[in-house]
């Protein structure tokens, strides 16, 4: 199985910084990431897939990028709607497999 | 606008079978693009994918290695849904489950979760 490794576990941030997430494969993944936010009580929401595509009705401040086996999820100028857990998901080969989350919190 | 309601107990004594259904409205079960997954999130697990039901000319099932001789995915056409069992739970299987449509392997629809506690 792909390990998927995220990092770091938490983030402290205010509103209007910029963070990035990081997420590493255990081999090589080409560009077969997604990156979903979760919500306390809500399911995942798809964010980004293909490392940088961006979902229809996601705001442009969320970025992606990557190949291979690291990766980064970027938000440019965190907005107060934006403190959750964000996970990245490999789909090159099955099963398929989620990093251990990103929880950014408020600083 | 693709939705996925699922229905099912929240709480099963340890060897007994769960069963969850996931209801689909805005797609079909039998869509030539799109699988049928289940995904199960707990604090010691994180989110573990558990299988997938697909239809392309004829169904397929992909189950977890971890779940394999315990699980059973199943689409029910008449009713354009699909299904969950695991058997002989344990306590290690409580958690959230949540149906999710799957294109290319990225789940972009999820139903709204069934927090699952196997007790006694």
């Amino acid at each position: 199985d792909i390990q998927m490794t995220q990092s770091p576990s938490t983030l402290s941030a205010s509103v209007g910084d910029r963070v990035t997430i990081t997420c590493r494969a255990s081999q090589t993944i080409s560009t077969w990431l997604a990156w979903y936010q979760q919500k306390p009580g809500k399911a995942p929401n798809l964010l980004i897939y293909k490392a940088s595509t961006l979902e229809s009705g996601v705001p442009s401040r969320f970025s992606g990028s990557g190949s291979g086996t690291e990766f980064t999820l970027t938000i440019s100028s965190l907005q107060p709607d934006d403190f959750a857990t964000y996970y990245c998901q490999q789909y090159t080969s099955y099963p398929l497999t989620f990093g251990g989350g990103t929880k950014v919190e408020i600083k | 606008q693709v939705q996925l309601q699922q229905s099912g107990l929240g709480l099963v004594k340890p060897s007994q079978t769960l069963s969850l259904t996931c209801a689909i409205s805005g797609d079909s079960v039998s869509s030539n693009s799109a699988a049928w997954n289940w995904i199960r999130q707990s604090p010691s697990r994180g989110l573990e994918w558990l299988g997938r039901t697909y239809y392309r000319s004829k169904w397929y099932n992909d189950y977890a290695v971890s779940v394999k001789s315990r699980i059973t995915i199943n689409p029910d056409t008449s009713k354009n849904q699909f299904s969950l069992q695991l058997n002989s739970v344990t306590p290690d299987d409580t958690a959230v489950y949540y149906c999710t449509r799957q294109q290319l392997g990225i789940s972009d629809y999820w139903g709204q979760g069934t927090l699952v506690t196997v007790s006694s």
